[in-house]
């Protein structure tokens, strides 16, 4: 099992640009989710699914669209890229049964916007 | 909306030495979870606590989650190189759906 996949690793963009990070799992996890990670202030939730074709707003979704057209994928796209959305990105997955469980996390993807 | 606290921000300790985070929700929680970050990682299941007063030890890791399922804590006796890291507890609202991260507590341990 490789778990939970992103890509890519690392990424410098300009501002204005757009992108996607790209996240995988392969544990049929119902629940998926996309945190950023910045010094000092934790884990911060910016979107997540609860399964295929339903997404939902987390504290901090200004700025990212998600999409979750399979069990398996959720991406992040980045719109229109800004400085202040440089931060270490994280996806995660986890089985729902009554609530969550753990969470499985990505490697991440350290995003700098220039 | 829901804040979770953790406290100390920086522990330094020697090796051998004790220590203890501590997490506080401003409301409620269903569950609570903890996570261990290495540096340069990504974070790490440790365990995850339901009950109201519930206690569970891994180990050198103790963890507890207080009568009135705002608080939580986590204890290592005997510190070792290896525990290094960031320590973060994350707390599940009413629904025990998504997760509010706390700030973390990066722990370091000298030789």
């Amino acid at each position: 099992n490789a778990g939970v996949t992103q890509t890519p690793k690392f990424q410098v963009l300009k501002t204005g640009q757009s992108m996607t990070l790209q996240c995988a799992q392969d544990m049929n996890h119902e629940y998926m989710s996309w945190y950023r990670q910045d010094p000092g202030m934790g884990l911060r939730l910016i979107h997540y699914s609860v399964g295929a074709g339903i997404t939902d707003q987390g504290e901090v979704p200004n700025g990212y669209n998600v999409s979750r057209s399979t069990t398996e994928d959720f991406p992040l796209r980045l719109l229109s890229a800004a400085p202040s959305q440089t931060s270490v990105y994280f996806c995660a997955s986890s089985y729902l049964r009554g609530g969550n469980t753990e969470a499985f996390f990505g490697q991440g993807t350290r995003l700098t916007v220039v | 909306g829901q804040q979770v606290m953790q406290i100390p921000q920086y522990q330094h300790v020697q090796e051998g030495e004790d220590f203890t985070t501590y997490c506080n929700s401003s409301t409620t929680l269903s569950n609570i979870q903890w996570y261990k970050q290495r540096p340069g990682g990504h974070p790490v299941f440790l365990i995850q606590l339901v009950k109201s007063g519930e206690v569970k030890k891994q180990k050198r890791l103790t963890f507890q989650f207080g009568e009135a399922k705002k608080n939580s804590s986590l204890h290592i006796t005997a510190t070792q190189t290896t525990d290094v890291g960031t320590y973060f507890c994350a707390g599940a609202d009413n629904y025990g759906q998504n997760f509010v991260f706390g700030p973390g507590t990066r722990l370091s341990v000298l030789p």
